[in-house]
C-alpha cells in the first residue's frame, strides 16, 4: 500500500462544476495535510493545507479532512479551466522527518469550457 | 536571487555517465529538498537537509545518489554511473522552517530533467 494514495484520473468536469478530488493515508498519526497544483510542465504550488479535522475554505477551494477515516479531499467550486492542472495531495507522516512531505501520484483535472 | 535556481535545466548523458545537479536555495532558507518525477507520476522523495542537522536520506534510490548541502546554501545532488531509469525531472525545493506554524510551503526550483540515453 503506498503512504498516500490518489486516483490518477484523469478527470474531467465542466465549467462552473463542483470538482472533487481526493486522496487517502496509511500514516494514522499524520497531522498536516497539503495540496499542491502542477500546471503542465511547471513546477508544483501550495494552494490548501489543514491540520484540523473538519472543512477549510480558501475562495473557491475547500479542504476537508477526517482523520479517522485517513482521508482528505479537496473541493473546487465554480471551476475554471484555469483549474485544469494535476493535483498533489501530500501528507508529513509521523514516520518521517519533520516538515518532509510525501506526495501523492497526482490526479490530472481538465475543465471543459 | 528571487527564487529556487537549478541547474543545468536539460542535461543528456549516457548510460554509466556521471551526473552533477545543482540547486541554489532562497536565500535564508533552512531547509532543502530534492524530489525527482518521472513521467505522469508523482514527486518521489530523495534527501532533505534542514539546517546543520544531518540529512534524511531514507528516500535515495540507490547508493549511486548522493547529495551535499555546502555552508547550509547551495547543494549538488549526484548521480553516479547513471541507467536509464535514472531518467527524470530532478526537483530542488527549499522551505523557511523558523516559523511555528509551519504552512507546509515548499518553494519549488524549474527542475533539471535528465535523459540518460
Amino acid at each position: 500500500q503506498k503512504e498516500v494514495e490518489q486516483n490518477s484520473g484523469p478527470l474531467s468536469v465542466p465549467e462552473g462544476a463542483i470538482a472533487s478530488l481526493n486522496c487517502t493515508y496509511s500514516d494514522r498519526g499524520s497531522q498536516s495535510f497539503f495540496w499542491y497544483r502542477q500546471y503542465s510542465g511547471k513546477s508544483p504550488e501550495l494552494i490548501m493545507f489543514i491540520y484540523s479535522n473538519g472543512d477549510k475554505e480558501d475562495g473557491r477551494f475547500t479542504a476537508q479532512l477526517n482523520k479517522a477515516s485517513q482521508y482528505v479531499s479537496l473541493l473546487i467550486r465554480d471551476s475554471q479551466p484555469s483549474d485544469s492542472a494535476t493535483y498533489l495531495c501530500a501528507v508529513n507522516l509521523s514516520s518521517g522527518s519533520a516538515r518532509q512531505l510525501t506526495f501523492g501520484s497526482g490526479t490530472q483535472l481538465t475543465v471543459l469550457p | 536571487g528571487a527564487g529556487v535556481s537549478q541547474s543545468p535545466s536539460n542535461k543528456v548523458t549516457e548510460k554509466g555517465k556521471d551526473v552533477e545537479l545543482r540547486c541554489d536555495p532562497i536565500s535564508g532558507h533552512t531547509a532543502l529538498y530534492w524530489y525527482r518525477q518521472s513521467l505522469g507520476q508523482g514527486l518521489e522523495f530523495l534527501i532533505y537537509f534542514q539546517g546543520n542537522s544531518a540529512p534524511d536520506k531514507s528516500g535515495l534510490p540507490s547508493d549511486r545518489f548522493s547529495a551535499e548541502r555546502t555552508g547550509g546554501s547551495v547543494s549538488t545532488l549526484t548521480i553516479q554511473r547513471t541507467q536509464q531509469e535514472d531518467s527524470a525531472v530532478y526537483l530542488c525545493a527549499s522551505s523557511s522552517t523558523r516559523d511555528t506554524y509551519w504552512t507546509g510551503e515548499l518553494f519549488f526550483g524549474e527542475g533539471s530533467r535528465l535523459t540518460v540515453l
